[in-house]
């Protein structure tokens, strides 16, 4: 059973609209991270949170909001999407932020026409 | 900030033979190197990781070195079989945060 839960898998938006992309974790971990992996760019560090704080924020775009309603909830909320975001998006997790290791959810792959 | 460079963007080797993938990186604070994996169309997973105490470890087939004069680790697979086709990401942690910094990744495919 998957351990990092992300909805929705797939999806299309349109250009100037607003999506959320939800991320919930089931290993009683305490920190979790957005990441971003585009055909352009490697996998690129966007969020991390550490029992609900945020801790690092590495994205230059206040269009990218990341939301912790719940310790093991992390959504990330993109509104006025550009095609330039599209793009799959990893949520993970790790027990504390200073533990190495991460484990990854399946992705979210957003497709902005 | 961290910058992390894969040298070898694509990597195709024989079953059975050894696979090294190469890896530098910029902050001379960063301790702590972590591998993982992405199969084709999958999500990443963690693989073998290695810190700055140390210069080798090794697990099952996986070695990992780590040169901190030359700021420069290495994944070794040896004895590759198929189902180590997939994409492996080096990272590092910078000293200053907790932020790890992945390469661009390596495509290495073994074929039978």
């Amino acid at each position: 059973d998957p351990k990092i839960i992300q909805k929705p898998k797939y999806l299309v938006a349109v250009t100037g609209s607003e999506k959320i992309l939800i991320c919930e974790q089931y290993l009683g971990h305490n920190a979790m991270y957005w990441y971003r992996q585009s055909a352009k760019k490697p996998l690129e560090f966007m969020f991390s949170y550490s029992y609900q704080k945020l801790m690092d924020n590495q994205t230059a775009s206040s269009r990218f909001q990341p939301q912790s309603s719940k310790k093991n909830h992390l959504d990330l909320q993109i509104t006025a999407l550009k095609p330039d975001d599209s793009a799959t998006y990893f949520c993970a997790s790790s027990q504390d932020r200073n533990t190495g290791q991460l484990y990854f959810g399946e992705g979210s792959k957003l497709t902005v026409l | 900030g961290e910058k992390v460079e894969q040298h070898e963007s694509t990597l195709s080797v024989r079953e059975g033979d050894s696979a090294v993938i190469n890896c530098t990186y910029t902050d001379t604070a960063s301790s702590y190197f972590p591998w993982y994996k992405q199969e084709a169309g999958k999500s990443l997973h963690f693989v073998i990781d290695i810190r700055s105490n140390v210069d080798r470890k090794q697990s099952q087939r996986l070695i990992v070195l780590l040169d901190k004069k030359a700021k420069r680790f290495s994944l070794h697979i040896t004895a590759t079989q198929p189902e180590d086709s997939a994409i492996y990401f080096c990272v590092a942690r910078g000293g200053s945060n907790y932020k790890l910094t992945f390469g661009k990744g390596t495509l290495l495919t073994v074929t039978p």
